[in-house]
């Protein structure tokens, strides 16, 4: 069964500085999708960025980029020039690419605080 | 922009009474999902629905769980005889697209379910 793992309870970091949230999964499949969704207090999760895992290139969405490492099986999300708006739960998430299972498979979370 | 949605926001009940969790997914998608997450754990997949019937479910969807789509709008969870361990925030997704490149899931802000 794959699992995803955040090991960060609690990040924080001034506004306009640069964050790093980390992600791990375990697979034995090779064609997958891993996600990065972000909760605000109180409202629904909403997909940050995607990466497919045959695509070597890493993922980019403006101030969002990934940091894929198949081998190593870790996916990081960067967050560059922090915003107050960033602020939420950040959940990393896998799915295997083939047909029927899409279910995804989340990880704990990790809590962003951003300090003004 | 469209959104999923979900009602109730929060729902109380006793051990042992049905439950129904509504929602109503964005009007053009074709895939539907319940997720939950027990306080201070993961989301985990229950169930994901397409073309009328169940294309997948996890060990935690058992007898008890059933998912009904009785109309074109709404998709309904429901779960017959409530236990304690219930006690969870649940999530429906939906997802549009006949292929898997169509592989966003929009998550509704959830449902509280308090089993007493």
């Amino acid at each position: 069964a794959q699992t995803v793992t955040q090991s960060q309870p609690e990040m924080s970091v001034q506004e306009a500085e640069t964050v790093t949230l980390s992600c791990t999964y375990d697979t034995s499949e090779s064609d997958y999708y891993l996600f990065w969704y972000k909760q605000p207090p109180s409202r629904q999760m909403i997909l940050v960025i995607r990466q497919e895992a045959y695509k070597q290139q890493n993922a980019t969405e403006n101030r969002f980029s990934v940091n894929f490492q198949k081998a190593a099986k870790s996916f990081s999300l960067k967050i560059s020039d922090s915003q107050l708006g960033d602020a939420a739960m950040y959940f990393c998430a896998y799915r295997w690419a083939g047909g029927g299972a899409d279910g995804l498979t989340f990880g704990k979370g990790t809590h962003l605080i951003i300090q003004p | 922009e469209p959104e999923v949605t979900q009602t109730p926001s929060h729902q109380v009940t006793q051990m042992g009474q049905e439950v129904i969790l509504r929602c109503v997914p964005i009007s053009n998608h074709l895939y539907f999902y319940w997720y939950r997450q027990i306080l201070g754990q993961k989301v985990e997949f229950l169930v994901s629905f397409y073309n009328n019937e169940i294309s997948e479910k996890s060990e935690i969807f058992d007898d008890q769980f059933s998912v009904e789509r009785p109309d074109g709008s709404n998709f309904t969870l429901k779960i017959r005889s409530t236990k304690l361990e219930d006690s969870a925030m649940y999530f429906c997704a939906s997802r549009a697209g006949t292929d898997f490149s169509s592989y966003e899931q929009y998550f509704g802000p959830g449902t509280r379910l308090t089993v007493t």
